[in-house]
């Protein structure tokens, strides 16, 4: 079974703060991709990376960059955080050629 | 622009009943759907999944119905059970154009079985 693993599950930061989320991977996966969950909004795409120091906007990148030095690990940066991230963060894999996306259990933030 | 919506945010049913969750979409790009389930405190679980050249893929309890002409896909889960209570989102893909595992998901409909 694939697994993602997100190391922080839930964070509490102050606004202007700068944030890493870690996300790693252990089924040497391709694609990796971060999302935030919303009420009401359903899951919106942030950032994706199809291979190690690539990365592609995806509809929400505004606020966030993201780092994929290592083939296993995928961060997203919050430079500056801000109220309107409080959210719930989820980092997903996927296998080239595959079709279904395998996610994180979410890291929940609260920017104060 | 919401490409994928779940105009119904919750849905109550008893147990053993039918489920049934809707899903339309806009963009006639869009070539397979999935269907994820997901707990609270957990990330979403892939459930079941179906390509634009069928329009009907079963697996256990769980079917999902696709009408290209109407954009319209629908979850059906029979008989629903208490452990089926959870948020279910619709997902939609546009494989033909490559595969880039770019998924667009619905709002998510809140689904409670009761016992």
């Amino acid at each position: 079974d694939v697994k993602v693993t997100q190391s922080s599950r839930y964070l509490v930061k102050r606004t202007g703060e700068k944030v890493f989320l870690e996300c790693v991977q252990d089924m040497d996966h391709e694609n990796m991709f971060w999302y935030r969950q919303d009420p009401g909004l359903g899951l919106r795409l942030i950032y994706f990376s199809y291979d190690v120091k690539m990365k592609e906007k995806g509809d929400i990148p505004e606020g966030y960059s993201v780092s994929r030095e290592k083939k296993e690990r995928f961060s997203l940066i919050l430079e500056s955080a801000s109220t309107n991230q409080t959210s719930m963060y989820l980092c997903a894999s996927l296998e080239s050629g595959a079709n279904v996306l395998t996610f994180g259990a979410g890291s929940r933030l609260t920017v104060l | 622009d919401q490409q994928v919506k779940q105009n119904s945010p919750s849905l109550s049913v008893q147990e053993g009943r039918i489920s049934i969750l809707n899903c339309d979409y806009t963009n006639s790009m869009f070539d397979y759907f999935l269907w994820y389930k997901k707990y609270p405190a957990e990330g979403p679980t892939f459930l079941i999944s179906i390509s634009s050249i069928k329009d009907k893929n079963e697996d256990g309890r769980f079917t999902v119905f696709l009408n290209k002409s109407a954009k319209h896909l629908s979850l059906h889960i029979v008989p629903s059970q208490p452990g089926d209570s959870a948020v279910y989102f619709c997902a939609a893909s546009a494989y033909g154009s490559g595969n880039t595992g770019k998924l667009i998901f619905g709002q998510g409909t809140t689904l409670q079985v009761k016992p």
